[in-house]
């Protein structure tokens, strides 16, 4: 059975930093493509960063480009989302997903971990 | 960047009616397309993948269909644990993206 729990979100400061992971279980993490898709309050669904199995290939939203860095550490079937000059629109729970292939589309989530920035 | 349109934004329809929500890409994306259910408090879940193709114990009730840029989400006879929130999400060019989603709620 595929498990991903996400962990490391909490209350940072505008402009503070803060790193997400994502444990993974129940299939060959270092095979699959892996994402992070974001949730504002009552909004919809928003994609924010993508990372192949081997992690050659990264992609991100224009939203993140420059602020948020994706990796993995594939010895510890692990994903994580380093976050830094945080925004209050980066507000949002931040969910951890398997891509069904890299650059295909995701397959099974996490259930999210809340990312809260104050002003 | 590719642009997902959904419509309508809300949908209300009756326990046992059929339900159909739609997705519009700003460019052809082929039939790299696909559906998500999200119930409150609940991670999203895959319905449809390529455009068409059920995802795994998805009941035969939901059905995908469309091509390039116009896609339907169909469903059937709805019950009463299908009032959610739908998106789509095209796959075929980075960055992914997400339609704004379709509340389907009960009439």
């Amino acid at each position: 059975e595929v498990q991903l729990l996400e962990s490391g979100g909490g209350l940072v400061q505008r402009g503070g930093s803060l790193r997400l992971s994502c444990a993974a279980s129940g299939f060959t993490f270092s095979n699959y493509g892996m994402s992070w898709v974001r949730q504002a309050p009552g909004k919809g669904l928003e994609w924010v960063s993508g990372l192949s199995g081997s992690a050659d290939s990264t992609y991100y939203a224009d939203s993140v480009k420059g602020r948020f860095t994706i990796s993995r550490d594939n010895s510890k079937n692990t994903l994580y989302l380093q976050m830094s000059s945080l925004r209050a629109e980066d507000t949002a729970v931040y969910y951890c997903a398997k891509d069904f292939a890299w650059g295909y589309y995701t397959d099974y989530w996490g259930q999210g971990t809340l990312v809260t920035v104050s002003s | 960047e590719m642009v997902m349109t959904q419509s309508p934004a809300t949908l209300s329809v009756s326990p046992g009616e059929r339900a159909t929500l739609s997705c519009r890409a700003s460019q052809s994306v082929s039939r790299n397309l696909a559906w998500f259910q999200q119930k409150p408090g609940q991670a999203p879940r895959l319905l449809i993948y390529g455009a068409s193709t059920g995802a795994t114990d998805i009941p035969a009730r939901f059905s995908g269909s469309g091509s390039g840029t116009e896609f339907t989400l169909t469903i059937s006879s709805l019950q009463s644990e299908d009032f959610a929130v739908y998106y789509c999400q095209q796959y075929n060019n980075w960055p992914i993206t997400f339609g704004q989603g379709t509340r389907l709620e009960i009439k």
